[in-house]
Parts: structure tokens; C-alpha cells; sequence
């Protein structure tokens, strides 16, 4: 009973270098998300997709770019690593049973520092 | 104005207290809500959705009053395992799928 599973769990990136983090979830959720989370700030929405060939900017989409081949994939690449990259990110799948049943379920996190 | 504010506590409370936890929505087109929590360094989970009649899920009790825009999460009985940060999350449905618009927590800390 996998759900979601994001890799890596921790990175250290050197300024300028280019990553990106998996995302994948076995539970044939159509929407899918990518959020950071910073000291202070909450969760912000970087992208999202509503389903296979389809993405979307959020809140903070500047130095990230997202792609969806598939519904069960999802990965966020960053292009040219800066240190105001540093953050905690989190991939969450999210169900479609309507808005008051709607749950997201989240991978395990990937804390990234850049140097 | 963010689109949905907390505060951030600490709530530092004693083992067996009552805690009540509020937060405030923006956008009154707002459809949904729910209180997530999170354990620390952990991914945030589902605690409990918020219906306009109120709902209750042990000790837990969520409230919304959509006129006032607000939310709230009453916890009683308080145990050394609630400790965490709670997330209070809103739904603005749109086009195919919605976004979930999480505030930045509020701390609870619950002491022996």
C-alpha cells in the first residue's frame, strides 16, 4: 500500500546545479501537486496537474518546471539550483470524490540544500 | 491579506486540557475545509474535514462559521500524542480539480 513516494528523501545541491525530484503515487488520482514548505511560511503550491498532459503554475512556479506523462507520475525539476531553493518539498496526490471528501495525501518529504 | 490565517501558537498546554484553535478565510467563495496535522518533520495527514453543521471525531471537534469566515478545532482531553502542528486547509473548487490552500499551522505542544 505504497500511496505516495517521493525520492530523494534528503539533497545537497550545489548553486546552479539542476535536479530533479520523483514523484508517484499508485492510488490513479487524476491531481496531483508539488508544495514547499519553509520556516514560517507554511505550505505554498508551486505546481500542480489536474491529470496526464496537463500542468499548472501555483503560488511560487518561478525556477521549477513540472511535467505529467503519466497519471501516476509526477516529477519537479529544478533548472539552476539558488540557495532560496532550500526548503522542504512535498508531492501530494489528491482524491476526486468531491469537494468535502477531497484528501491529499503526501509523500514522506524531500529537504533540499542548496550550497 | 493571506488567504488563510492561524496563529502560530506555541500552544503549550498541560496532559488532560482543553484547547480550541482558530482560523480565518479570505475568500468567501471558499468551499471546503479541513484541519491537517503534522508531525514534526513529517508529511501533513488528514485529521478531519469541517461541515457547516460542526462535526465531531472523539475528542476532536470542528466547527465553520461561513458568515464570520472561520474555522475552528477543539481539542479535549488533551494527550502527550497530540503534540503537533495543525494545518487548517481550505478548498476553492475550480475548473476540473481544486486547490488546497494551506495556512502555516499552529504549534500545539502538550506537557506531562
Amino acid at each position: 500500500n505504497a500511496g505516495v513516494t517521493q525520492t530523494p528523501k534528503f539533497q545537497v545541491l550545489k548553486t546552479g546545479q539542476s535536479m530533479t525530484l520523483q514523484c508517484a503515487q499508485d492510488m490513479n488520482h487524476e491531481y496531483m501537486s508539488w508544495y514547499r514548505q519553509d520556516p514560517g511560511m507554511g505550505l505554498r503550491l508551486i505546481h500542480y496537474s489536474v491529470g496526464a498532459g496537463i500542468t499548472d503554475q501555483g503560488e511560487v512556479p518561478n525556477g521549477y518546471n513540472v511535467s505529467r506523462s503519466t497519471t501516476e507520475d509526477f516529477p519537479l525539476r529544478l533548472l539552476s539550483a539558488a540557495p532560496s531553493q532550500t526548503s522542504v518539498y512535498f508531492c501530494a496526490s489528491t482524491n476526486s470524490r468531491g469537494a468535502m471528501n477531497t484528501e491529499a495525501f503526501f509523500g514522506q518529504g524531500t529537504r533540499l540544500t542548496v550550497v | 491579506r493571506k488567504e488563510v490565517e492561524q496563529d502560530p501558537g506555541p500552544f503549550n498546554v498541560p496532559e488532560g486540557a482543553t484547547v480550541a484553535f482558530n482560523c480565518t478565510y479570505s475568500n468567501s467563495a471558499s468551499q471546503s475545509f479541513f484541519w491537517y496535522r503534522q508531525d514534526c518533520r513529517k508529511e501533513p495527514k488528514l485529521l478531519m474535514s469541517v461541515y457547516s453543521s460542526g462535526n465531531e471525531d472523539g475528542r476532536f471537534t470542528a466547527q465553520l462559521n461561513r458568515a464570520s469566515q472561520y474555522i475552528s478545532l477543539l481539542i479535549r482531553d488533551s494527550k502527550l500524542s497530540d503534540s503537533a502542528t495543525y494545518l487548517c486547509v481550505v478548498l476553492n473548487y475550480g475548473g476540473s480539480q481544486g486547490n488546497l490552500i494551506f495556512g502555516k499551522g499552529t504549534k500545539l505542544s502538550v506537557k506531562p
